[in-house]
């Protein structure tokens, strides 16, 4: 199957720095990307959707100005926390749509001090 | 009509039992039924899907089955493992679009 890979895989910061999670689909297009975050034992909350050449379309009640996203390439897609908080502390899942599936990246463990 | 309820939420069988999950949706929109299997720490994994076309659908110990009358979808895992034990979500999309609805999710515990 198709993979997306993601990176890092953990990042522990301290509060109000910002961070940058990537995510790549490593053997295939993909024109739209997926963005989530997971809390434990929870299911999976979408936040936003990457475009890439345009704007991404954010979910209802996701700061756009605190997730910025940014579909550069084909292949890349970049999550970039901005004034991480403690509450930020999540793990952080992208995926990329081939055919009828959706590819899951491996996550990103963000832990803010 | 967004939802897609899961059950159970939690699930212990043992060893060599069968193990079953159902999903249950309400916007016959949907034509995409998948199912991701998560390891703690992990992404999830596409296990398998199926598409409303056909009622039964079979890869390995693995298979789904769809009610679309009922509007229901379940997974069997036939013979479990311990390895199987993992969270398994089920979920579901519509016509290309590939924004899936997610449901809460069942916490597996395989018994040896």
């Amino acid at each position: 199957g198709a993979v997306v890979s993601q990176h890092p895989s953990r990042v522990i910061c301290k509060s109000g720095t910002s961070v940058k999670i990537e995510c790549r689909s490593l053997d295939f297009q993909a024109t739209t990307m997926f963005w989530y975050r997971q809390f434990p034992k929870q299911s999976l909350m979408l936040m936003a959707t990457s475009n890439e050449g345009s704007k991404a379309t954010y979910e209802q009640g996701v700061e756009k100005d605190k997730f910025l996203i940014n579909h550069a390439s084909l292949t890349l897609s970049t999550l970039t926390v901005t004034s991480a908080h403690p509450e930020d502390s999540s793990f952080y899942i992208c995926s990329a749509p081939l055919m009828d599936t959706q590819y899951f990246g491996p996550g990103t463990r963000l832990t803010v001090l | 009509q967004q939802q897609v309820k899961q059950s159970p939420q939690s699930l212990i069988v043992q060893k060599g039992g069968i193990s079953i999950i159902n999903c249950a949706y309400e916007n016959t929109a949907f034509d995409y039924f998948p199912w991701y299997q998560q390891f703690p720490g992990k992404g999830p994994a596409l296990l398998i899907a199926i598409r409303p076309d056909v009622s039964e659908k079979k890869e390995g110990r693995f298979t789904i089955s769809f009610n679309k009358s009922a509007k229901q979808f379940s997974l069997h895992i036939m013979d479990s493992q311990p390895g199987d034990s993992a969270t398994y979500f089920c979920a579901a999309s519509r016509g290309g679009n590939y924004q899936l609805i997610w449901g809460a999710g069942t916490k597996l515990i395989i018994k040896p």
